[in-house]
């Protein structure tokens, strides 16, 4: 099937402690993206990746990092996690970015940062 | 400042009904709009993808309208069904902003029987 998984589905943790989601697509999509969504203030694009070796900022990378090692991965880092990271966070890919292509969307995983 | 508006926040519509949901945004110059649904608990589906070229996008009982010059796009949807039932969310990709979409805060629709 199809898919963009994320792990882990749901995570409390503490200020300042390291951690990554992973994020993985089966469809051999060049793209990939990472979003947050948070009340009132709907989806925000945080790093997008459109190839291999190949990311780029969105529009809040801050407190974010990424990388793209491989095509199929592209996990979402934060270093020193802080209470304003608390979100719901949704990784996509599409075949070639989304100028003509639908994006897929992973189930989201649910941070919260105490 | 580039944004996509989408209002109403809520809307509640009787089974069968016809409806409209809008979706505005704040400059003309883009390249593609985008309309998803997203359900609880869930991530997104897309639903229907309209090019800056064309006025408008069909599937199903769907219907996606674009005015560049007004700055308005409608998702119309055809005889509502209570498994339509989402918030649904409208992007925008502003030319210019390579691969960024702008994404408005969406309309919660709620198709009761």
């Amino acid at each position: 099937e199809a898919q963009v998984t994320q792990n882990p589905r749901y995570l409390i943790t503490v200020t300042g402690k390291k951690l990554t989601v992973t994020c993985s697509q089966n469809m051999n999509h060049e793209y990939m993206s990472w979003y947050r969504q948070d009340p009132g203030l709907g989806l925000r694009q945080i790093y997008y990746s459109m190839n291999v070796e190949v990311t780029d900022k969105g529009d809040v990378p801050e407190g974010y990092k990424v990388s793209r090692k491989e095509k199929r991965n592209f996990p979402l880092i934060l270093e020193s996690p802080s209470p304003n990271q608390t979100s719901l966070y949704f990784c996509a890919s599409s075949p070639f970015g989304v100028a003509y292509n639908e994006q897929f969307f992973g189930p989201g995983t649910r941070l919260t940062v105490l | 400042k580039q944004e996509v508006t989408q209002i109403p926040a809520a809307l509640s519509v009787p089974e069968g009904e016809n409806l409209v949901l809008n979706c505005s945004f704040t400059d003309s110059a883009i390249y593609n709009l985008q309309w998803f649904r997203q359900d609880p608990g869930k991530g997104l589906t897309s639903l229907l993808l309209i090019q800056s070229s064309q006025r408008e996008q069909t599937s199903g009982r769907l219907n996606a309208s674009l005015d560049k010059s007004s700055g308005r796009s409608t998702l119309y949807i055809a005889a509502s069904q209570p498994g339509d039932s989402a918030t649904y969310l409208c992007a925008v990709l502003y030319t210019g902003t390579a691969s960024k979409l702008t994404f408005g805060t969406g309309t919660r629709l709620q198709v009761t029987l």
